[in-house]
């Protein structure tokens, strides 16, 4: 069974400051990575996704994270903080097998900005 | 056309209503799926259809009730729901399994429904 630990319910910076989102994953098998966000009353947009391609991803917005097989991990960073990126962010793990396109979600970290 | 659209924004219905729950996506996706969000949490899978057949029931009360009319359509039918049903009901799409391509999920932007 796969599953997505986010350390960190709530994380505040600066703007202008980095941003790191923690995001550690268990996996039986190789897994499939993707961080997503959410703004109030919205859905989920797709930041980025980990399919074994490269361990450094980038996505939209000036996102990236690296995939660390070592130490199961798979954070999001971003250089500079900016306003708009206050948001609630998710991690997600999918399953391959019988649980095909099945996304487990990390319980979410809900990213500050200050100015 | 990226986008996965979702009828109505808002539902309020009373616990003795049907209602339905609409989603549509022309991206030629043939997995779509229902999660449903409570306030601060993340989303949970209900249902996935694969090429318009139902392929996984999370244990979802039968009160909820999923239909794929054709593979840009899902709709979820909602009969006698219960207040703690309240919730963000969120739609998204993917390519298929023999696409053999990695599925990320598209989402829509939900109905926030409210039981009273």
């Amino acid at each position: 069974a796969q599953s997505v630990t986010q350390l960190g319910s709530h994380v505040s910076v600066s703007e202008g400051a980095l941003v790191l989102l923690r995001c550690n994953y268990s996996s039986s098998v190789p897994p499939y990575l993707f961080w997503y966000v959410q703004y109030p009353n919205q859905g989920l947009q797709l930041l980025l996704k980990y399919t074994s391609a490269a361990t450094l991803v980038k996505g939209i917005n000036g996102f990236e994270a690296e995939f660390k097989k070592s130490e199961t991990s798979f954070h999001l960073t971003k250089p500079s903080a900016h306003m708009s990126d206050a948001a609630e962010y998710f991690c997600a793990v999918r399953a391959g097998g019988t649980s095909y396109g099945k996304l487990t979600f990390g319980q979410g970290t809900i990213l500050t900005v200050h100015p | 056309d990226t986008e996965v659209t979702q009828t109505p924004k808002h539902l309020v219905m009373g616990m003795t209503n049907k209602k339905s729950l609409k989603c549509e996506q022309h991206m030629g996706h043939r997995a779509m799926y229902w999660y449903k969000q409570k306030a601060k949490k993340p989303p949970e899978l209900m249902f996935v259809y694969s090429y318009e057949k139902l392929s996984i029931n999370e244990s979802v009360p039968s009160r909820f009730s999923p239909e794929c009319p054709n593979s840009s359509l899902l709709n979820l039918h909602l009969h006698a729901l219960q207040p703690e049903d309240s919730a963000l009901y969120l739609c998204a799409s993917s390519q298929g399994r023999a696409s053999g391509r990695h599925n990320e999920q598209f989402f829509g932007p939900g109905t926030r429904l409210t039981v009273l």
